[in-house]
């Protein structure tokens, strides 16, 4: 089972439709869990942290589930800039290495 | 603003050149990372490094070796380029708590011929 795993999507939606992606990973002992996103030919930036209680900030919500081992990550009222690639990022190893999965593909069109 | 900062955007060499990636973070963050990004295949972590002098092996590190003389400085070596290198190489910065995520810098599209 790879470590960290994602639907490549792509995800299609019209604007002000809200999207949801998930990832799973299998290190049940990681204790901090990030969501990235990627613009195409641009660096990865940290979009927001993922805590036990949840995480919202604006039009973007992020959820833990440690039983099930996934994160999520909500998306309401979609604009066209959020376009993008979504990576998820769960640390392995004893300190802080993070482990990308490969990414979700968002397309929002008009 | 945190800042990483990669020497180039983008490099063109021939195959069997010995090349070298040059980042700097102005952090003062503890860990630093080499990744490189490849189509279909996602980040995948080439070298790593929790302090100065220290490196560890990431997950692909055949065919490159690393530097850290300073803190803020953390160098990817090519040592014999080869096409099969060709990629977008991606240095990244953390603290060593976890807190606030990896940091990245812009990106080197290495083109090796």
């Amino acid at each position: 089972r790879k470590e960290v795993e994602q639907d490549p999507g792509p995800f299609n939606v019209p604007e002000g439709a809200t999207v949801a992606f998930n990832c799973t990973y299998s290190n049940s002992a990681s204790q901090s869990f990030f969501w990235y996103r990627q613009d195409c030919r641009k660096e990865p930036k940290l979009l927001m942290s993922v805590y036990s209680s949840g995480n919202e900030d604006g039009r973007f919500t992020a959820q833990l589930n440690r039983a099930s081992q996934y994160i999520s990550l909500l998306i309401r009222d979609s604009k066209l800039s959020d376009s993008a690639t979504y990576l998820c990022v769960v640390p392995s190893g004893g300190s802080y290495i993070p482990t990308f999965g490969r990414g979700t593909s968002l397309i929002v069109h008009p | 603003d945190v800042k990483v900062t990669q020497s180039s955007r983008y490099l063109v060499k021939r195959t069997g050149e010995k090349v070298f990636l040059e980042c700097v973070q102005d952090m003062d963050h503890e860990n630093m990372f080499w990744y490189r990004q490849d189509p279909g295949l996602g980040l995948r972590l080439i070298y790593f490094s929790y302090d100065v002098k220290m490196k560890e092996k990431g997950d692909i590190p055949e065919g490159y070796s690393v530097s850290r003389e300073k803190k803020e400085r953390f160098s990817l070596i090519l040592e014999s380029a080869s096409t099969n290198q060709t990629s977008m190489y991606l240095c990244a910065s953390s603290l060593t708590t976890g807190g606030g995520g990896a940091f990245f810098g812009q990106g080197t599209r290495l083109t090796v011929v």
